[in-house]
């Protein structure tokens, strides 16, 4: 079984609809984190939680919202889904280090809105 | 500012042909420098980490160098299942946690 997956796989939308993907983990990791990839764009953060109880903005937050649940759930949500957010999206979880802690990513959710 | 530049963008090679992937980063105290594959339609997947200058890491037909300016991934005698993405991110000590990705370099291996 896959250590972190990723519901839906793909999502058509419509302008204006909210929608949320779902990341889940069996890592035990404490930090989780939301990508996503546009081509030309590579990868840019959105939002990531240290714990339950913390959750923080990335460089592209605006349009977004997270929820931690959990400590192996981290949810996304588009609040009115817009054209330009069409995107390859990823969870990421890694584990809290004295050195640079490692990111292992999910399979990703292809997300097109129309 | 924390930046990361991959170069080549795309690099085509025959089976067997050795080369090299480079990763220029300039960052606010580097606490980790990673480097990911990643194949069409995939997330990406954990190659390497690398915390200090001098260090080097290898795995099958890949390793893994870093200096104070850049790192390199050496493919020796790639075969066609190494075609993918590769990318590279670093960790700054600044930004705890969060990751700084290059655009990444695409491999294509002709047997």
């Amino acid at each position: 079984d896959a250590d972190v997956t990723q519901t839906p796989r793909n999502r058509i939308t419509k302008t204006g609809k909210r929608i949320m993907l779902e990341c889940s983990q069996t890592k035990g990791h404490d930090r989780m984190y939301w990508y996503r990839q546009d081509p030309g764009l590579g990868l840019r953060l959105i939002y990531y939680s240290f714990d339950v109880k913390d959750i923080n903005k990335g460089e592209i937050s605006d349009g977004y919202s997270v929820s931690r649940q959990a400590q192996a759930k981290f949810s996304l949500s588009l609040e009115s889904a817009i054209p330009n957010q069409t995107a390859l999206y990823f969870c990421a979880t890694s584990l809290t280090g004295i050195v640079g802690d490692t990111q292992y990513f999910g399979p990703g959710t292809r997300l097109t809105v129309l | 500012e924390d930046q990361v530049t991959q170069s080549p963008e795309a690099l085509r090679l025959q089976e067997g042909e050795s080369s090299s992937l480079n990763c220029s980063y300039t960052v606010s105290g580097l606490r980790g420098l990673f480097w990911y594959r990643q194949d069409p339609g995939k997330g990406p997947e954990f190659l390497f980490t690398l915390y200090s200058a001098g260090e080097e890491k290898e795995k099958e037909r890949l390793k893994a160098t870093l200096t104070k300016k850049e790192s390199f991934l050496h493919i020796t005698a790639p075969k066609p299942e190494d075609s993918a993405t590769y990318l590279c991110a670093v960790q700054a000590a600044s930004n705890t946690g969060k990751l700084i990705f290059g655009q990444g370099t695409t491999l294509q291996v002709k047997p």
